[in-house]
């Protein structure tokens, strides 16, 4: 009974390749984000969206797709990866005020 | 505009000291705050929240209370403990979707 989840917990790719990390959440809440955490444990906020809406398109390469089949499931795809690109992804759901977070996902570009 | 600054660490700390981090912030109107915890290979987790001022927050010996006056939230706990090693998060929260962290401090404690 997982509230957020993400798959997969790592994911280990060669540079210019196209990868996909899905999240779910069984929490019933609306609005879900992707942040980006490097390795000096900095979170950077990159999409938000509400109700599969995008609400919150921060300064992100277009390289990076966020899709929104249903209010329960935000995904992150990923073209033409970059060594710049590994770091932790890490999924939250949003109630009134409290973020919850998935386990990340720890993307390692070769 | 909105943000968060607290302490840098790292900060070591022998088991059962007193522990302080400090957390200021910047926001127009009445966010709520947060401290998020990440322990080693995990995501955030919600150590304690607290929605308006004068507000203490507390969950597993640690507490934090919402000082409008001087715009910060310190996380504090009496006596700690080895397990309570991790990266601490401070947040800010607004009514609407964005949400503000802090840079994080990494707590070690040697036994």
């Amino acid at each position: 009974d997982t509230a957020v989840s993400q798959t997969p917990k790592y994911l280990v790719t060669q540079m210019g390749n196209d990868k996909s990390i899905k999240c779910e959440q069984n929490l019933g809440h609306d609005t879900m984000y992707w942040y980006k955490q490097d390795s000096k444990k900095f979170l950077k906020i990159m999409f938000s969206y509400n109700n599969k809406e995008l609400i919150i398109n921060e300064t992100v390469p277009n390289r990076f797709s966020p899709k929104s089949p249903d209010k329960a499931h935000l995904n992150l795809h990923i073209n033409s990866l970059e060594l710049g690109d590994s770091a932790v992804y890490f999924c939250a759901s949003r109630d009134t005020d409290t973020q919850y977070f998935g386990p990340g996902t720890r993307l390692t570009v070769l | 505009g909105n943000s968060v600054t607290q302490m840098e660490g790292p900060v070591t700390l022998s088991e059962e000291a007193f522990l302080t981090i400090n957390c200021t912030y910047t926001a127009t109107g009445y966010p709520s705050l947060f401290w998020y915890v990440q322990y080693p290979g995990e995501g955030l987790q919600l150590l304690l929240k607290a929605t308006k001022a004068d507000d203490k927050g507390s969950n597993k010996g640690f507490e934090a209370t919402y000082r409008k006056e001087t715009t910060s939230f310190h996380l504090e706990k009496g006596s700690v403990q080895v397990s309570d090693s991790a990266v601490y998060f401070c947040a800010l929260g607004r009514t609407g979707n964005q949400f503000y962290f802090g840079t994080g401090t990494s707590l070690t404690v040697i036994p």
